[in-house]
């Protein structure tokens, strides 16, 4: 079956850190550009986090550059995101999401989410 | 940086027809993909490259793309259209990708 499924979410407090997985099955893990997307409490979606097929080409949003560390390991099928320094800001639901493109760029959208996993930062 | 509008809500009949619409400057000139998001689940794609639809999407979804403005029509509209609908595009500015500020269709 293809999916993704995301782990690590929780409850932290403020100046933390956190790690997120996300494990992919049911397609070419190597041949896709990844992606974290968040959403906020109520909110809209925002992009967090890119990262090419190869680890090649890595992005992130101004919001956590500095702060967040995306990677990937071809070999296991996986994508992660750490979160350092973590605000209250940073509470929202994290998805994983394939690209349709090995590459970031214009050629690329997001056509496989999983269903994400939670991050609350309180004290 | 880049910045995509769109109405905080829509209502239809079913049986009619949605617009939803997503301003952005020239956003004629960008790939445009719209994403369907039901209460407590994931987004799914349901229109990329702004006029193409994924296999299992049915045809009462459409999008076109010009000028300063993108719109995802919704025909024939059902009571499980209901859901947040998310535009995105990549801004290459600014290398990074942009979701519109999402728009509640409610069916009446």
């Amino acid at each position: 079956e293809v999916q993704l499924v995301e782990s690590g979410g929780g409850l932290v407090q403020p100046g933390r850190s956190l790690r997120l997985s996300c494990a992919a099955s049911g397609f070419t893990f190597d041949d896709y550009a990844m992606h974290w997307v968040r959403q906020g409490p109520g909110k809209g979606l925002e992009w967090v986090s890119g990262i090419s097929w190869n680890s090649g080409t890595i992005g992130y949003a101004d919001s956590v550059k500095g702060r967040f560390t995306i990677s990937r390991n071809n070999a296991r099928n996986s994508l992660y995101l750490q979160l350092n320094s973590l605000t209250a800001e940073d509470t929202a639901f994290f998805f994983c999401a394939k690209a349709s493109a090995r590459m970031l760029g214009s050629a690329g959208y997001f056509d496989l989410w999983g269903l994400g996993t939670l991050v609350t930062v309180s004290s | 940086s880049y910045m995509l509008t769109q109405p905080p809500s829509v209502s239809v009949a079913p049986g009619k027809t949605a617009t939803i619409t997503c301003g952005g400057d020239n956003i004629g000139s960008k790939s445009v993909h719209w994403y369907q998001q039901k209460p407590g689940q994931a987004p799914v794609m349901v229109i990329y490259y702004g006029t193409d639809r994924p296999s299992g999407i049915p045809e009462r979804f459409s999008g076109s793309n010009s000028g300063n403005t993108a719109t995802l029509t919704v025909s024939r509209v059902e009571a499980g259209d209901e859901a947040d609908y998310y535009c995105q595009v990549w801004d290459s500015s600014s290398d990074h990708y942009v979701f519109g500020t999402g728009t509640k269709v409610t069916v009446l």
